[in-house]
């Protein structure tokens, strides 16, 4: 069974950094792009970007380019989302998602819980 | 970078009746990238439909997809209780993903 299981809430105060995780199992982790997903509070899904674990490739929205950074470590089929300096902003539920091809479509098949970042003075 | 809009923004509607969902793109949009999402309260969201009209494994056919360029339909036959949720579309070009700010289904 294909499992995103995502390290827990975060409660952070503006200008520290976090990075958040996403462990994957129950498939071949190198093989298959993660994103992450924000979902502000009451507001709708915002695609942030990808990334492929076996090399890092990454491609992210115009709107995040610069703001977050992704990465994965494979020995522990694990990806990552991390900020530098965080904002009260940020504060989202942030989901990690694989991204599969069907029949050429790319899309995301299965889910991690969401980690849920709360930044506050 | 394409900008999805969906319509209604909230669907009141009664169990047994149909819904009717829209996904509209500013640009055109391959059928193979526009896919449909199910996200209920406190849960991740999830997949419904892939390549606009084909179901993701384990969704009932009461679900259907359709349309092409810029105008896409999500049909719900049939609601059931479980069915409301909120919808969002998502377009997946040039490696580059986008979602529509998503439509509320509501019991009427």
């Amino acid at each position: 069974e294909v499992q995103l299981v995502q390290s827990g809430a975060e409660v952070k105060k503006p200008g520290e950094s976090l990075k958040i995780s996403c462990k994957g199992s129950g498939y071949s982790f190198t093989r298959y792009w993660i994103a992450w997903v924000r979902q502000m509070p009451g507001k709708g899904l915002e695609w942030m970007g990808v990334i492929y674990p076996d090399d890092s490739d990454t491609r992210f929205s115009p709107s995040f380019q610069g703001q977050v950074t992704m990465s994965a470590d494979t020995s522990i089929s694990t990806a990552y989302l991390q900020w530098s300096s965080l904002k009260a902003s940020d504060t989202a539920m942030y989901y990690c998602a694989r991204e599969v091809t069907l029949f050429g479509a790319d899309v995301f098949e299965n889910w991690g819980q969401g980690t849920m970042v709360t930044v506050s003075s | 970078e394409i900008v999805l809009t969906q319509s209604p923004g909230t669907l009141s509607l009664s169990p047994g009746e149909t819904a009717a969902l829209s996904c509209r793109a500013s640009q055109s949009v391959s059928n193979t990238y526009l896919a449909w999402y199910q996200q209920k309260p406190g849960q991740a969201p999830r997949l419904l439909i892939y390549g606009a009209s084909s179901r993701a494994t384990g969704i009932p056919d009461r679900f259907s997809g359709s349309g092409s360029g810029t105008d896409f339909t999500l049909t719900i036959s049939r609601l059931e209780p479980e069915d409301f949720a909120v919808y969002y579309c998502q377009q997946y070009g040039s490696s580059q993903g986008t979602f529509g700010p998503g439509t509320k289904l509501e019991i009427k």
